[in-house]
């Protein structure tokens, strides 16, 4: 059975730094990967998807990710932080002819000034 | 931008009463999903619908909840006979495909169960 696994659940970075967010996934078959952010008292909204093009996908905000087969990964990353990308970060799997996502267990990020 | 809307944005309700999450997803879409996030926990699969009819369901979602898509615009979760364990935050979500598709969420009901 799939599954996600989001390593850290806070993660606190300085403005202007790297945000690296883990995600490693689980699949017997290759998945479409998404990532997720949800703004306070907001719904999901998708940031990126990976679905079997690029293994480095780009999304809004400057954020992007990169599909690692090999590990297993699917990590997002932005060069900068800005005080605005703080929130809370899902990465989520689907499988080939399902629609239903699976989501890791979120990961908040802090902005710090 | 077209997008998903939810009502109400907060319920709360008494065990053992029926609610209705009501949601209105973006008018070309064919697929629908309903998702619930337990404080603390993470978002959880509930439903899918297409065509009419579920197409997969979760262990979650078993006979106390029902769904239905009455009007061609409106896409309804039901909890017949509500437990303090329902409550959560509930998301609906809608596609244009299935399969890879982006899912489009709405903001959410809150749903308390005194």
């Amino acid at each position: 059975a799939q599954s996600v696994t989001q390593l850290g659940s806070h993660v606190s970075v300085s403005e202007g730094a790297l945000v690296l967010l883990r995600c490693n996934y689980s699949s017997s078959v290759p998945p479409y990967l998404f990532w997720y952010v949800q703004y306070p008292n907001q719904g999901l909204q998708l940031l990126l998807k990976y679905t079997s093009a690029a293994t480095l996908v780009k999304g809004i905000n400057g954020f992007e990710a990169e599909f690692k087969k090999s590990e297993t990964s699917f990590h997002l990353t932005k060069p900068s932080a800005h005080m605005s990308d703080a929130a809370e970060y899902f990465c989520a799997v689907s499988l080939v002819n399902t629609g239903k996502l699976i989501f890791g267990q979120g990961t908040t990020l802090q902005v710090k000034p | 931008e077209p997008e998903v809307t939810q009502t109400p944005s907060h319920q709360v309700t008494q065990m053992g009463q029926e609610v209705i999450l009501r949601c209105v997803p973006i008018s070309n879409h064919l697929y629908f999903y309903w998702y619930r996030q337990i404080l603390g926990q993470k978002v959880e699969f509930l439903v899918s619908f297409y065509n009419n009819e579920i197409s997969e369901k979760s262990e979650i979602f078993d006979d106390q909840f029902s769904v239905e898509r009455p009007d061609g615009s409106n896409f309804t979760l039901k909890i017949r006979s509500t437990k303090l364990e329902d409550s959560a935050m509930y998301f609906c979500a809608s596609s244009g495909d299935g399969d890879g598709e982006t899912q489009y969420f709405g903001p959410g009901t809150r749903l308390l169960v005194l």
